[in-house]
């Protein structure tokens, strides 16, 4: 069975600081795909990114950047220079191909407060 | 409109109360789900349609009725509530396929049971 974890309950970070969101995740799926989404109080959740299990290789968007290690299960989420903005719940998820399931398996978030 | 939108974004009802929720999607996808979030536990997936079928039922109570006319549009019917219904209720689309199953959320109902 698939699942996805967010050690992190809640990380406080004082505007500028940086921060790393971790996602550990479990696939017995060779192929894959992860997402992180952001949930401000407004509550939708905005998508950000979308990794293939068969590619590795970081990426940066901005501030934000994101780490995919296959070896450890790992698919962190680093926010440089915090603003905040970025306070929101972050959840980390995950889908399998080869199912065909459809949904998302979803992390319970992490809170980030940026304080001024 | 774009994106993924939903209404209505408040409700309040009694448990002996029906009501629907709405929503649409205007980005051509083939897919809509409906997830529910509440205080104590992570996104729960409850329904998934795929070209208007419904392909995924995660053993939701029958006072929650889904319901999708079309590619567009799903509604969740709901009736004779409890307490413990009161959460924020997520629409989303995807367009199926090869995958990747990639989501777009729409801004969520506030439930809330009396």
């Amino acid at each position: 069975a698939q699942k996805v974890t967010q050690a992190q309950t809640e990380i406080s970070v004082v505007e500028k600081e940086d921060v790393t969101l971790d996602c550990v995740y479990e696939t017995r799926d060779t192929t894959y795909y992860l997402f992180w989404y952001k949930q401000p109080p407004s509550g939708e959740l905005v998508f950000l990114i979308r990794r293939n299990s068969f590619d590795e290789q970081n990426e940066i968007s901005g501030r934000y950047s994101w780490n995919f290690q296959k070896s450890t299960s790992s698919f962190n989420f680093t926010i440089t220079a915090s603003q905040v903005v970025d306070s929101a719940v972050y959840f980390c998820a995950l889908s399998e191909a080869a199912t065909g399931r459809r949904a998302l398996t979803f992390g319970s978030g992490t809170r980030l407060q940026v304080q001024p | 409109e774009t994106g993924v939108t939903q209404t209505p974004r408040h409700l309040v009802m009694g448990m002996t109360n029906k009501k629907s929720l709405k929503c649409e999607q205007h980005l051509g996808h083939n897919a809509m789900y409906w997830y529910k979030q509440s205080a104590k536990k992570p996104l729960e997936l409850m329904f998934v349609y795929s070209l208007e079928e419904r392909v995924e039922n995660n053993s939701v109570p029958s006072r929650f009725s889904p319901e999708c006319p079309n590619s567009s549009h799903l509604f969740l019917h709901l009736h004779t509530l409890q307490p413990e219904d009161s959460a924020l209720y997520l629409c989303a689309s995807s367009q199926e396929g090869t995958g990747p199953y990639e989501q777009y959320f729409g801004p969520g109902t506030r439930l809330t049971v009396t």
